[in-house]
C-alpha cells in the first residue's frame, strides 16, 4: 500500500507567503518526517514528528500530525526563494527495521 | 556536525558491469540503510543493516545486490551486474538506537548505467 501521500505534487507561491503541504499515509506509524531536496542533491531532515505529538516548531517550520487521519502537515512561514525545492514526508512503521516509506513530494518554487 | 557520507558522487557503467557504492555513516550509528531515487520519483527503500547483519530489505533488492560493512566503518551497496533500469540516484542513511531517532541521509551517489 502507499504511504506518505504528498499533495499538492506542486506549488508555486510569492516570496513572502506561506506555503503548506500536506502528507496522508495508511499505516500505523512511530514518526512522520519532513525532508527537503534540492534539484539532484540529497535529502536534508527539516523535522521529526513523534506519534503522540500533534504539533512541533522548528525555525520557520510548523509540522502538525493527526494520526486519527493518518495526515501531516508543513507549513513553512515568510517563504524565501532558497526554500524552493521538493518535500518530502517519510514515514516509519511499528515493527521491523524502521525503514522510511517516502511520498511522491510537493515541488515547492517561490518567485521572488 | 557529524554527516554520512558517500563516494563516488556520480559513477558511470556499462551494463553487466559489477560497481560497488560507497557509504560511511556517522560514526555512533548503529542502524544503516540503502535508499534509491530513479529520476523524477519517489524515494524507495533497498535494505536495512544492524548488528551486521541484513534486517530487511525490499522486492527491488534481488540477488544482484549485496551490501557489507567490511571494516566497522565503511557500509558498502554492490550491484554485480547492472541493468539499464538500475540507472538512479542511490542514498545511504544511518541512525543511531531507539525507535524516534531521524534518519540522517548521505548526498547520494548518482549511477548511471549505459
Amino acid at each position: 500500500s502507499q504511504q506518505g501521500e504528498e499533495d499538492p505534487q506542486a506549488l508555486s507561491i510569492q516570496e513572502g507567503e506561506n506555503a503548506t503541504m500536506n502528507c496522508s499515509y495508511k499505516t500505523s506509524i512511530n514518526n512522520l518526517q519532513w525532508y527537503r531536496q534540492n534539484s539532484g542533491r540529497g535529502l536534508v531532515h527539516l523535522i521529526l514528528i513523534r506519534s503522540n505529538e500533534r504539533e512541533k516548531h522548528s525555525g520557520r517550520l510548523r509540522v502538525t500530525l493527526d494520526t486519527s487521519k493518518k495526515s501531516s502537515s508543513l507549513l513553512i512561514t515568510a517563504s524565501r526563494a532558497a526554500d524552493t525545492a521538493s518535500y518530502f514526508c517519510a514515514t516509519d512503521v511499528l515493527k521491523g527495521a524502521q525503514k522510511l516509506v517516502f511520498g511522491q513530494g510537493t515541488r515547492l518554487t517561490i518567485n521572488p | 556536525e557529524p554527516e554520512v557520507t558517500q563516494t563516488p558522487s556520480h559513477q558511470v557503467t556499462q551494463m553487466g558491469q559489477e560497481v560497488i557504492l560507497r557509504c560511511v555513516p556517522i560514526s555512533n550509528h548503529l542502524y544503516f540503510y540503502w535508499y534509491r531515487q530513479i529520476l523524477g520519483q519517489k524515494v524507495e527503500f533497498l535494505v536495512s543493516f544492524y548488528n551486521n547483519e541484513i534486517s530487511e530489505k525490499s522486492e527491488i533488492f534481488d540477488d544482484q545486490f549485496s551490501v557489507e560493512r567490511p571494516d566497522g566503518s565503511n557500509f558498502t551497496l554492490k550491484i554485480r551486474s547492472t541493468k539499464l533500469e538500475d540507472s538512479a540516484m542511490y542514498f545511504c542513511a544511518s541512525r543511531t538506537r531507539g525507535v524516534t531517532y531521524e534518519q540522517y541521509f548521505g548526498p547520494g551517489t548518482r549511477l548511471t548505467v549505459t
